[in-house]
């Protein structure tokens, strides 16, 4: 089936850092690939997202590629800011395009950013 | 702020009990998701609702079962809780171009 894997957290960094925080992916077909963001005490934030090959996603600072030839979809931002401290989740809807399917989501990772 | 909410925001049940959760979809869509967020977890598929209709399901027991209404709606009951039921509850509101979560529900189970 379906999978999502995420890198090993917690990531901690000082303002003004870049981050990576890696994700690869197990599916059949073609699938959509996201990033959401979780806030304390708070639901599933869209952050962005890719729905074919080679596609990049943009948000807020925040890209990531949508790479098929090593199934990988890693989140990237150039310069973080302490508002950035949330969960991230890496996550793939089994149906392809813009269409929202069932999603499976990896395991998330805690990013701390500190002044 | 999307317009995706759920009652109630926090329940205490005890096992072997039954719950009723409720979400409201956004203005337009007609397609309603439920996950299952245990604590330190990724979110996990329950199941989906298409215009009244389940269009797909994870793996949970029949226990868990669900209605989506004319308005789009949504219900998702669970008989007989167990302790490992406690998690933040997740209905997700979409239509072909968007989705969107609500706040969820933090259920807790004695």
């Amino acid at each position: 089936g379906d999978s999502v894997t995420q890198m090993e957290g917690p990531v901690t960094l000082s303002e003004e850092a870049f981050l990576t925080i890696n994700c690869t992916y197990t599916a059949t077909g073609y699938p959509s690939l996201f990033w959401y963001v979780q806030y304390p005490g708070e639901g599933l934030q869209l952050l962005l997202k890719a729905t074919k090959a080679d596609d990049k996603g943009s948000n807020k600072g925040f890209e990531a590629t949508y790479r098929k030839e090593t199934t990988s979809f890693h989140l990237e931002k150039g310069s973080v800011q302490v508002s950035d401290s949330a969960v991230y989740f890496c996550a793939l809807s089994d149906r392809g395009g813009t269409s929202y399917g069932k999603l499976t989501f990896g395991q998330g990772t805690i990013l701390t950013v500190h002044p | 702020e999307t317009g995706v909410t759920q009652s109630p925001t926090h329940l205490i049940k005890t096992r072997g009990q039954q719950v009723t959760l409720r979400c409201s979809s956004q203005s337009g869509h007609n397609t309603v998701s439920w996950y299952q967020q245990a604590l330190g977890q990724g979110p996990q598929f329950i199941f989906q609702y298409y215009r009244e209709e389940e269009n797909g399901r994870g793996n949970f027991p029949p226990r868990f079962s669900g209605l989506q209404f004319p308005n789009y709606s949504s219900e998702l009951n669970v008989n007989a809780l167990e302790l490992d039921d406690s998690a933040l509850y997740l209905c997700a509101s979409s239509d072909f171009n968007e989705q969107f979560f609500g706040p969820g529900t933090r259920l807790t189970v004695l």
